[in-house]
Formats: C-alpha cells, sequence, structure tokens
C-alpha cells in the first residue's frame, strides 16, 4: 500500500517569507502525487499534482512543488507567503482511484 | 457551476442512533468517493462508487456502515447504531473518471457528533 508522511504538523511563517510543506511518500510503482489545501469550513481544494512528466509542477495561488524520486518527496513550496495562505495543508499519494492522505500541516501566517 | 455539496453540515446524535448523511456530487461525474476525517487527521478513504455500484468498500469499518448510490448521481452514508468513535467529518468527492489521476472534487463536509 501507498502512503505518505507530512514532516511538521504546525508551520509559522511570516508574511513575505518562504513557505516549504514537506511530504514524503512510500510507493512501489511511480507514484501520483497531490497537494489539498483545507480552508477553515471549506471541502479540501487541488492545488497540484503531479502525474508524469516535468518534476517541478506548478499549481494554484502561486504554489508548486517538486517529485523527486531519489528522496521520495513531493515538497511544496511558495516563495512568498501571503495572510490567505493560512490554512491546513495536505498530501496525498493515488493508488487506482482512492486518495492516501498524509495527517496535515497547518500553516499560520504572521503579519 | 455548482460543487459536491453534503447535507447537513452538522448532526449531532446519541449513541445508538441512525444517521444518514448525504452527497450530491458534481453533474455527470461517474465516480464518488466517502473519507472520514477524524480530528488531527487527514481523510481516511471508506467506499468508492463507479456509477451505482460500489466498486470498492474496503475501507468501511464496519457492518454499521453502508452507502447507496441507487441512480448513479446522489449518495447517502447510512450509519447504523452510531458510536462516539464515529465522531468525525465525513468528507464526499467525486470525480469525471475514477481513475488515478483525476482530479476529486470534494464537499464541505458533515460534522458529526455522537453523544
Amino acid at each position: 500500500a501507498q502512503s505518505v508522511t507530512q514532516l511538521g504538523s504546525h508551520v509559522s511563517v511570516s508574511e513575505g517569507a518562504l513557505v516549504l510543506l514537506r511530504c514524503n511518500y512510500s510507493s512501489s510503482v511511480p507514484p501520483y502525487l497531490f497537494w489539498y489545501v483545507q480552508y477553515p469550513n471549506q471541502g479540501l481544494q487541488l492545488l497540484l499534482k503531479y502525474t508524469t512528466g516535468a518534476t517541478l509542477v506548478k499549481g494554484i495561488n502561486g504554489f508548486e512543488a517538486e517529485f523527486k524520486k531519489s528522496e521520495t518527496s513531493f515538497h511544496l513550496t511558495k516563495p512568498s507567503a501571503h495572510m490567505s495562505d493560512a490554512a491546513e495543508y495536505f498530501c496525498a499519494v493515488s493508488e487506482d482511484y482512492k486518495l492516501s492522505f498524509g495527517a496535515g500541516t497547518t500553516v499560520t501566517v504572521r503579519a | 457551476g455548482a460543487g459536491v455539496s453534503q447535507t447537513p453540515s452538522n448532526k449531532v446524535t446519541e449513541k445508538g442512533k441512525y444517521v444518514e448523511l448525504r452527497c450530491d456530487p458534481i453533474s455527470g461525474h461517474t465516480a464518488l468517493y466517502w473519507y472520514r476525517q477524524s480530528l488531527g487527521q487527514g481523510p481516511e478513504f471508506l467506499i468508492y462508487f463507479q456509477g451505482t455500484g460500489a466498486a470498492d468498500d474496503s475501507g468501511l469499518p464496519n457492518d454499521r456502515f453502508f452507502a447507496v448510490r441507487p441512480e448513479g448521481s446522489v449518495s447517502t452514508l447510512k450509519i447504523q447504531r452510531t458510536e462516539r468513535g464515529d465522531s468525525a467529518v465525513y468528507l464526499c468527492a467525486s470525480s469525471s473518471e475514477g481513475t488515478s489521476t483525476n482530479e476529486q472534487f470534494f464537499g464541505p463536509g458533515t460534522r458529526l457528533t455522537v453523544l
């Protein structure tokens, strides 16, 4: 079975600073990887996904992630944090049709 | 366009009662999924429908849980003899096809509290 591990349950960044959220996966086959964001009282929204091809994936709201097979990682970054980035972020791996999620990382942005 | 909707948004019930949670997927989406999100955890897969049939119910925790999708659109998750451990947010998602790469669109969830 495939799984993901998110390092750090909480991340606090200053507005304008780099956002880095870590995700490592375990998979016996080439993985399909996703990052979702969850704002309070809202459903999960897809930020970006990696399926095949280019290993640097750009998503919405200025986020991007790089698939590194040698490190089994799919870390999410944003160069400059905005107050609106405060939310919970989930990394997920797809096995057939179902998603396996990490435990999530809560991001707070300090003014 | 309309996204995935779920009703009710909140449900409080007493231990031992029966509850039904409803999901309206995006129109035309053939694949529908239920996940459960406990406090401090990521969502966990419960069941997957392709059309009207449950293609994979391996995530249902026990036989108190059951889900249907009789016309291939709306789905209902049913929980019998609720227990306090069933308290969680139940998420529904849909996608145009049930494949590994298709985006799943999530509803806002139903927060179930069992007293």
